[in-house]
């Protein structure tokens, strides 16, 4: 039972260019939707996360977009870096931690 | 400031033997979690606990039992270990204040191995 969807499985883009992950979910009763970052051999780590009464959050170069109707949010990064490249989580909570399958980003010069 | 601790970091088992994963967090968490990665996977929650001596299964807890006596501890039981258990295991740990914070911190992992 995949409570929360994400896509891409794994993206490739160019330095300076946009990423952009999506991710679903199905129980309205999740009231708050991190998204973390992880790098080979490390735990997760959270990068910025959203509560259901905004439609985005900005965080420097890490937006999330959130549309509550459409039960969908993501994760923007501007300006991609080589050191941006990792495995990216989204997750929603409501009392335990639901995460989606993760997003491979690979940043290439 | 160590946050959340897992030892061991490594290890790899043979089939049919037991060992437990311990991880200890210092920030008084009530939440805590475990969640088994495999490799290019998501997190998969393996069980979960609100408080001492409280404890939730999660979506994959087959093969596994924790337990919850004190806020700091919260380790994860495996018995009879089998290959299919052979996976990253992170705990994590968050306050039970979700008004205001609800960031999971997670250890560095434990690397599992079951040959």
């Amino acid at each position: 039972q995949q409570q929360v969807k994400q896509s891409p499985q794994s993206l490739i883009v160019q330095k300076g260019g946009i990423s952009i992950i999506n991710c679903a979910y199905e129980n309205t009763a999740f009231d708050y939707f991190p998204w973390y970052q992880q790098f080979p051999g490390k735990g997760p780590a959270l990068l910025i996360a959203i509560r259901p009464d905004v439609s985005e959050k900005k965080e420097g170069r890490f937006t999330i977009s959130f549309n509550k109707s459409a039960k969908q949010f993501s994760l923007h990064i501007m300006d991609s870096q080589p050191g941006d490249s990792a495995t990216y989580f989204c997750a929603a909570n409501n009392e335990k931690l639901t995460f989606g399958t993760g997003t491979r980003l690979t940043i290439i010069p | 400031n160590a946050g959340v601790t897992q030892t061991p970091k490594f290890r790899i088992l043979k089939i049919g033997q037991s060992m437990t994963l311990q991880c200890t967090q210092d920030m008084n968490h009530n939440y805590m979690y475990w969640y088994r990665q495999d490799p290019g996977m998501g997190l998969k929650l393996i069980y979960y606990s609100v408080g001492a001596g409280i404890t939730d299964k999660g979506e994959v807890p087959n093969g596994y039992n924790v337990s919850r006596s004190t806020t700091e501890d919260f380790p994860l039981r495996l018995e009879l270990a089998a290959p299919s258990q052979t996976s990253v295991y992170f705990c994590a740990s968050s306050s039970s204040d979700r008004a205001v914070n609800t960031e999971a911190f997670f250890g560095q992992g434990t690397r599992l191995t079951v040959v």
